[in-house]
């Protein structure tokens, strides 16, 4: 079992609409949890990061974590075109080595 | 410029032959890490260093090694290319100052798009 698991998807939703990204994590030493995107022929690029439990909001985008049942997710409102790309989700140990990715969903949003 | 540069963008190349890809960044970051990604399996670790004299293997090493030749330079090599090392590379880099270690934040280049033939 990966100690990540994101559903590679992909994911098509019209212009506008809620979108919800979700991961499922088997780790309960991670405290950092991250999100990224990649954009089609690029790198990944850090779009949220959290600590522990909670919710951090960042303009359209919001990232949840709930410890108790493991499980990551990130809201985008008010979908847009650019938001067309590849979220991965990953999690950390404090003062860790490494991040551990998910596989990535492939998202578009349609005009 | 980019912060991270990769070299090349895409390589096609022939099985068996010795293949080298680097990695420059200019953030002033000591620990960096190459990365390979495949459809459907996400970013896996093949190698990482956290300075100059530290080099350790990720999840996927074999047939892979890595030279950090410099703070700001570290290379991947595919010492005789197969088949199912085609894949996209990432290099990436993070900071162990100012709580960067604690949360591990990664920024990554544009990547490699390797072809082995």
């Amino acid at each position: 079992q990966k100690e990540v698991e994101q559903d590679p998807g992909p994911l098509s939703v019209p212009e506008g609409a809620i979108v919800s990204l979700n991961c499922t994590y088997s780790n309960s030493a991670f405290q950092y949890f991250m999100w990224y995107r990649q954009y089609s022929r690029k790198g990944p690029e850090l779009l949220m990061y959290t600590y522990s439990s909670g919710n951090k909001e960042d303009g359209r985008f919001t990232a949840q974590v709930d410890k108790s049942s493991k499980y990551i997710s990130l809201f985008i409102r008010d979908s847009q075109p650019s938001d067309s790309a590849t979220y991965l989700c990953a999690g950390s140990i404090q003062g860790a080595q490494k991040l551990v990715f998910g596989q990535g969903t492939r998202l578009t949003i349609n005009p | 410029d980019a912060d991270v540069t990769q070299t090349p963008r895409n390589r096609i190349t022939k099985t068996g032959k010795r293949i080298m890809l680097e990695c420059s960044q200019t953030k002033g970051h000591d620990r960096m890490y190459w990365y390979r990604q495949d459809p459907g399996l996400g970013l896996r670790l093949i190698y990482y260093s956290f300075d100059v004299k530290d080099i350790n293997k990720g999840e996927i090493s074999d047939g892979y090694s890595v030279s950090r030749q410099a703070q700001a330079k570290f290379s991947l090599s595919l010492e005789s290319a197969i088949p199912n090392q085609t894949a996209l590379y990432f290099c990436a880099t993070s900071d162990s100052g100012t709580g960067g270690s604690a949360k591990n934040i990664q920024y990554f280049g544009a990547g490699t798009r390797l072809s082995v033939l």
